[in-house]
């Protein structure tokens, strides 16, 4: 069974980082591509960061240029994301979630962590 | 940018109707990475439709997709009380993942 278990979300300041974790199991990720997406509370999707299944490919939102990293460590089958410069707007559950088949679409998703950015 | 508008932003229906829902996009899409997502309340979204047309493992076949270019569909031929929930349509192209901004099908 797959499974996606996020992991880092919580209460941060303006400014501040965090770093989440996606830990997976039942498939073999080092053969998969993986994306973060979030939610805002209340409102819909929006694609955050993918990266490929090498970890050499990566690509951001524009919102999150420059702040945001994503990685993995594919020996510990986990994903990673640096957020810093952390902002209001970035407050949103983050989802991680594991594509199909390349770069589309994604068919298994965890539960998500909740990050709040607030003073 | 491509941005994908979807309609109605609401419906409310009965269990056993049939219903449209409608993904347009700003420009013409491939249809190969166009797909069709669903999220109950509290829940991850589930992948419910792929390359427009086809349906992922373990979707039932009451629920079709169609469209090309710029208007895309997602049919559920029957209402199911599970089928209430907020459907989002998402497009891959030039490394950027677009999602609508969803349709709520709730009870009448």
């Amino acid at each position: 069974e797959v499974q996606l278990l996020e992991s880092g979300g919580g209460l941060v300041q303006p400014g501040g980082s965090l770093r989440l974790s996606c830990a997976t199991s039942g498939f073999t990720f080092r053969s998969y591509c993986m994306s973060w997406v979030r939610q805002t509370p209340g409102k819909g999707l929006e694609w955050v960061s993918s990266i490929d299944a090498n970890g050499v490919y990566k690509f951001n939102a524009d919102s999150v240029k420059g702040r945001f990293t994503i990685s993995r460590d594919n020996s510990e089958n986990t994903l990673y994301l640096q957020m810093n410069s952390l902002r209001a707007e970035d407050t949103a559950v983050y989802f991680c979630a594991k594509y199909m088949d390349g770069w589309h679409p994604l068919d298994y998703w965890g539960q998500g962590t909740l990050v709040t950015v607030s003073s | 940018e491509i941005v994908l508008t979807q309609s109605p932003g609401t419906l409310s229906l009965s269990p056993g109707e049939r219903v449209t829902l409608s993904c347009r996009a700003s420009q013409s899409l491939i249809s190969t990475y166009f797909a069709w997502y669903q999220q109950k309340l509290g829940q991850a979204p589930r992948l419910l439709m792929y390359g427009a047309s086809s349906r992922a493992t373990g979707i039932p076949d009451r629920f079709s997709g169609g469209g090309s270019g710029t208007d895309f569909t997602l049919t559920i031929s029957r209402l199911e009380p599970e089928d209430f929930a907020v459907y989002y349509c998402q497009y891959y192209g030039s490394a950027r993942w677009t999602f609508g901004q969803g349709t709520k099908v709730e009870f009448k």
